[in-house]
């Protein structure tokens, strides 16, 4: 199985902030990856699919980049609608594994 | 739109089983996979398996061989996550969602809890 390791989990920013979250593949993923955002008590939300598109509907400030086996997921000018977790999902290999993710919090 | 609805929740014994449901709308159920995915209560997300409606073709994670079972019902577009022998690990939110080759609708999630 392929492990996604993420990091850091958990994040304090201010509005307006810029923040970075990373996955690391145990094996080169080919950029089969999607990030996901989720509230408490809903489900995941797709943001970013294939390492950098943007999901319909997903904001500019979201980005997503990375090759290999790192990858990274961005969130320019952080706002009061973006607190809450995000999770890596790699989609190259079965089982789809997802990173351990990340809690995004107001300072 | 799409839209997956899920059943309700569940409180079930240990050593029993749940069958919980998916009902698809809004695209062709036999021309997308269906992934179930598990959370515990304050973890992280783990991909159980997948079905693909148009023949039935299962692929499980092997941590949920003997645990899961898929199945879905082609007439009401309604897809089914069996779980066997509950233990309290169990005890989790239980997603399907939409897949292409990654999750990208889901559900509202049920929760099943396993307590005596």
């Amino acid at each position: 199985d392929i492990q996604m390791t993420q990091s850091p989990p958990s994040l304090s920013a201010s509005l307006g902030d810029k923040v970075t979250i990373t996955c690391q593949a145990s094996q080169n993923i080919n950029k089969y990856i999607a990030w996901y955002q989720q509230k408490p008590g809903k489900a995941p939300r797709l943001l970013i699919r294939y390492t950098s598109t943007l999901e319909s509907g997903t904001p500019s400030r979201f980005s997503g980049s990375g090759s290999g086996r790192d990858y990274s997921f961005s969130i320019s000018n952080v706002e009061s609608e973006d607190i809450a977790s995000y999770y890596c999902l790699q989609y190259v290999n079965l089982p789809r594994t997802f990173g351990g993710g990340t809690k995004l919090e107001l300072k | 739109q799409v839209q997956l609805q899920q059943s309700g929740a569940e409180l079930v014994k240990p050593g029993s089983s749940v069958k919980i449901s998916c009902k698809a709308s809004g695209y062709t159920f036999t021309s997308y996979d269906m992934h179930w995915i598990k959370q515990q209560p304050g973890n992280g997300l783990e991909w159980i398996g997948w079905i693909y409606p148009g023949n039935g073709n299962t692929k499980y994670n092997q941590k949920f061989n003997g645990k899961a079972t898929l199945t879905a019902d082609k007439s009401s577009s309604t897809a089914y996550m069996q779980l066997s022998s509950l233990t309290s690990e169990d005890s989790a939110v239980y997603f399907c969602a939409r897949s292409q080759l990654y999750p990208d609708y889901w559900g509202q999630g049920v929760m099943v809890t396993v307590s005596s």
